[in-house]
């Protein structure tokens, strides 16, 4: 299966401070999303994105596939965005391939 | 449009018995996907149905098995449990066209079993 790593496994910021969370992947995929999980286990989807770049408020992502890496860009950051971020990739049918997350903490 | 939805959303077995998680999807989504989620081993797949017909199966041994019904819906079921069946199962839903690409997952709110 595909290889996934996360960087870093935790992390801690201050409100207000920016944060940049890494992917990197061992294969080519045609399927990449970046999950936020809540405190109650749901996988929250915020980008999907094989390829590119997209931005949805304080949040953006950038994949580059050839190189097999993909960044989450937190800006300004809440409480409200403390938990846990998944990086899921693919390249057969659904099946994903899970990163182990990164731990975020946003302390007022 | 309704997310997805799974029952139980808790559920406490004992070794040895039998338990059956359902999950309905998105409306007008034909592929469902279970995973696995234990603090040891993350996230990781158990399979896919897409038209009533199971199309990826991940690395679980046979005490896992699903089903898909016409209406989409989809059940995982898991015989003689055993302590280390407890987790939080997922199921995801997506579009998924019959070319095969893929598509955006939308993930239910799990069902977290415990075993005893």
């Amino acid at each position: 299966g595909i290889q996934v790593e996360q960087s870093p496994p935790d992390l801690i910021l201050q409100e207000g401070a920016n944060s940049t969370l890494r992917c990197n992947f061992s294969d080519s995929v045609n399927n990449l999303q970046w999950f936020h999980q809540n405190p109650w286990g749901q996988l929250i989807n915020l980008f999907y994105i094989p390829s590119g770049t997209k931005q949805n408020g304080r949040l953006s992502a950038t994949t580059v596939a050839t190189e097999r890496y993909s960044l989450l860009y937190i800006s300004s950051s809440q409480t409200t965005d403390s938990g846990v971020y998944f990086c899921a990739v693919g390249n057969t049918g659904n099946q994903f391939y899970f990163g182990t997350g990164t731990s975020l903490t946003v302390i007022p | 449009k309704a997310g997805v939805t799974q029952t139980p959303r808790y559920l406490i077995k004992t070794r040895g018995q039998q338990v059956t998680l359902s999950c309905s999807p998105i409306s007008g989504h034909r592929s469902v996907s279970w995973y696995q989620q234990t603090p040891g081993q993350g996230l990781q797949f158990l399979f896919e149905y897409f038209s009533e017909t199971q199309r990826n199966k991940g690395n679980f041994p046979g005490r896992f098995s699903g089903r898909q019904f016409s209406n989409s819906r989809s059940e995982m079921n898991v015989s003689t449990l055993e302590l280390g069946d407890s987790a939080l199962y997922l199921c995801a839903s997506s579009p998924r066209t019959s070319g095969g690409f893929t598509d955006t997952q939308y993930f239910g709110p799990g069902t977290r079993l415990t075993v005893l």
